[in-house]
């Protein structure tokens, strides 16, 4: 069973640099047509999409934050992480990462989500 | 940009009695429309994918319909543990786009 863990920093200060990662057990990020997405969760706005990863490398961004990210993976580790560049009050938010499973179009399985307060 | 409309905000029923809840997408999304629910410090939980494909030990309760602009997820008969809150969420290839609806909460 794949399990996802989002760990970083809690607390950031305005215009730095937010740098999560997503350790994923149970399973390889290297499988087939999967991909890894981060996802942010705001009284606000709701939930927003942030962008996604794929073993290989390529990636794909929310056109709203593209200029500040940066999502990257380490098969050799297992995990993926956001780099959001930058960051303002408006970036804090619950963070998640999730997989959507090769062949559908929805996230199946999602980490417990991680507080970032600017 | 895609965006999902759901409605209503809020729907306040009893245990055994049936919920539908409505998303509208501002154009089509074909069947590409999933559901989660979610409740309070918990992560999403898929329920629906596909507009009506229950995800992996979904109950039959939930059932979902719908294509193009208009989609439902009913829960047949409300059990205590299904008061939460639940988005639909759109993705399109071409190009690409995720997002998702506000929310409905669903009260007791």
């Amino acid at each position: 069973q794949v399990q996802l863990q989002e760990s970083g920093p809690g607390l950031v200060k305005p215009s730095q640099t937010l740098s999560l990662t997503c350790s994923v057990s149970g399973g390889s990020i290297s499988s087939g047509n999967d991909d890894w997405s981060w996802i942010r969760q705001t009284p606000g706005k709701g939930l927003e999409w942030i962008g996604y990863i794929h073993y290989s490398g390529s990636t794909y961004y929310n056109p709203s934050l593209k200029s500040r990210l940066t999502i990257l993976v380490d098969t050799s580790k297992n995990e993926f992480s956001l780099k959001l560049y930058s960051v303002t009050a408006a970036d804090t938010a619950v963070y998640f990462c999730a997989r959507r499973e090769g062949g559908f179009d929805a996230f199946d399985i999602w980490g417990q989500g991680t507080m970032v307060t600017v | 940009e895609i965006v999902l409309t759901q409605s209503p905000a809020t729907l306040s029923l009893s245990p055994g009695e049936r919920a539908t809840l409505s998303c509208r997408a501002s154009q089509s999304v074909s069947s590409y429309l999933a559901w989660y629910q979610q409740k309070p410090g918990q992560a999403p939980r898929l329920l629906i994918y596909d507009a009506s494909n229950r995800a992996t030990a979904i109950p039959a309760r939930f059932s979902g319909s719908g294509s193009g602009t208009d989609f439902t997820l009913t829960i047949s008969s409300l059990e205590p543990e299904d008061f939460a809150v639940y988005y639909c969420q759109q993705r399109t290839n071409w190009p690409l786009s995720i997002t998702f609806g506000q929310g409905t909460r669903l009260e007791i």
